[in-house]
């Protein structure tokens, strides 16, 4: 089955305790993309990459990493989380062409207290 | 930069009513325009999208046409199910050097009432 798979769905950790969310498609999309949606704010996008190596800076980008080693795996890294941090976040993949609309994963809900 | 505007929620509807979620957008260029869905505790779906001026995508009873003289993307749907109950997102997807970002709406929460 094509899915975007995220890990863990539900995280609760401590202020500034490194932590890795892990994402891995099986699509063979080139691009990748994590987002956070925050209640009145929408869905906004942090990193995106558009290849293996290739990363870029979404709308809100501080306090976050991404590295992309393998075409299937983009991994969201909080080297130092903090309470503005808490948010679900959501990982998701499409083909090269802009007119392909992305595949989500089901979301991780992430709480730093 | 690239935004897209929704129609403000909630929106709340009896089942077989009309439904209309107003979605514009500004943007440099050409865009993709997407409806996304996502029901209570899941990811978001893609529900339909268009790719060059006025296209209509559809699926599920749904539709939406991309209107570039009025840089719009509303979302109909004639007859609406308590099971269309979710929230529903417009976004796009830039056609440039920055083709990996994509923009998204606030959202808008649909209720239909049986």
């Amino acid at each position: 089955e094509a899915q975007v798979t995220q890990n863990p769905r539900y995280l609760i950790t401590v202020t500034g305790k490194k932590l890795t969310v892990t994402c891995s498609q099986n699509m063979n999309h080139e691009y990748m993309s994590w987002y956070r949606q925050d209640p009145g704010l929408g869905l906004r996008q942090i990193y995106y990459s558009m290849n293996v190596e290739v990363t870029d800076k979404g709308d809100v980008p501080e306090g976050y990493k991404v590295s992309r080693k393998e075409k299937r795996n983009f991994p969201l890294i909080l080297e130092s989380p903090s309470p503005n941090q808490t948010s679900l976040y959501f990982c998701a993949s499409r083909t090269q062409g802009a007119d392909g609309g992305y595949t989500f994963g089901s979301g991780t809900r992430l709480t730093v207290v | 930069g690239d935004s897209v505007t929704q129609m403000e929620g909630p929106v709340t509807l009896s089942e077989e009513a009309f439904l209309t979620i107003n979605c514009t957008y500004t943007a440099t260029g050409y865009p993709s325009l997407f409806w996304y869905v996502q029901y209570p505790g899941e990811g978001l779906q893609l529900l339909l999208k268009a790719t060059k001026a006025d296209d209509k995508g559809s699926n599920k009873g749904f539709e939406a046409t991309y209107r570039k003289e009025t840089t719009s993307f509303h979302l109909e749907k004639g007859s609406v199910q308590v099971s269309d109950s979710a929230v529903y997102f417009c976004a796009l997807s830039a056609l440039n050097t920055n083709a990996g970002k994509s923009t998204f709406g606030d959202g808008t929460t649909l209720t239909v009432k049986p």
